[in-house]
């Protein structure tokens, strides 16, 4: 089993929809959580963390966590054009010594 | 802040050769993590220093890759003998403490091994 896992896309979405993303990880210890952006080319970008059970809303963004199911999403509204990048989940884990992150999502928004 | 810098931007090598990638951490950060990541997968851990120590280097090759955080200058990493299959972007991060913070990511570098 890996230890964050996502759903390697592409997610495909129209402008102005809901782009929904998902991350599970293993380390039932994990202490923070974080979404990256990360366009082709580019170092990823961090653009949310999270730290408790809940939502936490910025702009746009939404993630959700819920540790109890080990769960980690990331909810992009009015999705637009230059939102496609791929997103990737990172975790802390129990150790609280580095950023373990998954494989990725791509999300791509059709005009 | 000029953020964290990473140098070369883009580094070709012939195979057998050494690699030297250099990273700034942002002011104030005394933590640096070192990620590798090959074309269409994730970013994969392999070092975490800060002066002078090595604190987790738990993702690194066991043979012909090493790193280090000087008490001055930037941290180093450094690939010997490269081989094709070391080709991959390298992305430094830096932050102020080892486990609530996110990352900030350099630019990274790009190696090439021809």
């Amino acid at each position: 089993q890996k230890e964050v896992e996502q759903n390697s896309g592409p997610l495909s979405v129209p402008e102005g929809a809901i782009a929904s993303l998902n991350c599970t990880y293993s380390d039932r210890g994990s202490q923070s959580f974080f979404w990256y952006r990360q366009y082709s080319g580019k170092s990823p970008e961090l653009i949310m963390s999270i730290y408790s059970n809940g939502d936490k809303e910025d702009g746009r963004f939404t993630a959700q966590l819920n540790k109890a199911s080990q769960y980690v999403s990331l909810l992009i509204r009015d999705s637009q054009p230059s939102d496609s990048a791929t997103y990737l989940c990172a975790v802390n884990g129990a150790a609280g010594n580095k950023l373990t992150f998954g494989g990725g999502t791509r999300v791509l928004v059709k005009p | 802040n000029a953020g964290v810098m990473q140098n070369p931007r883009h580094l070709v090598r012939r195979r057998g050769q050494e690699a030297r990638l250099r990273c700034s951490p942002m002011k104030g950060h005394s933590h640096v993590y070192w990620y590798r990541q090959l074309p269409e997968e994730g970013l994969k851990f392999m070092v975490y220093l800060q002066k002078e120590n090595i604190i987790d280097e738990s993702g690194m090759p066991k043979e012909r890759f090493s790193a280090e955080f000087p008490k001055e200058g930037p941290s180093i990493l450094r690939i010997q003998q490269v081989v094709r299959g070391d080709s991959a972007a390298y992305f430094c991060a830096s932050s102020p403490t080892p486990s609530r913070d996110g990352y900030t990511f350099g630019s990274g570098t790009r190696l090439t091994v021809v």
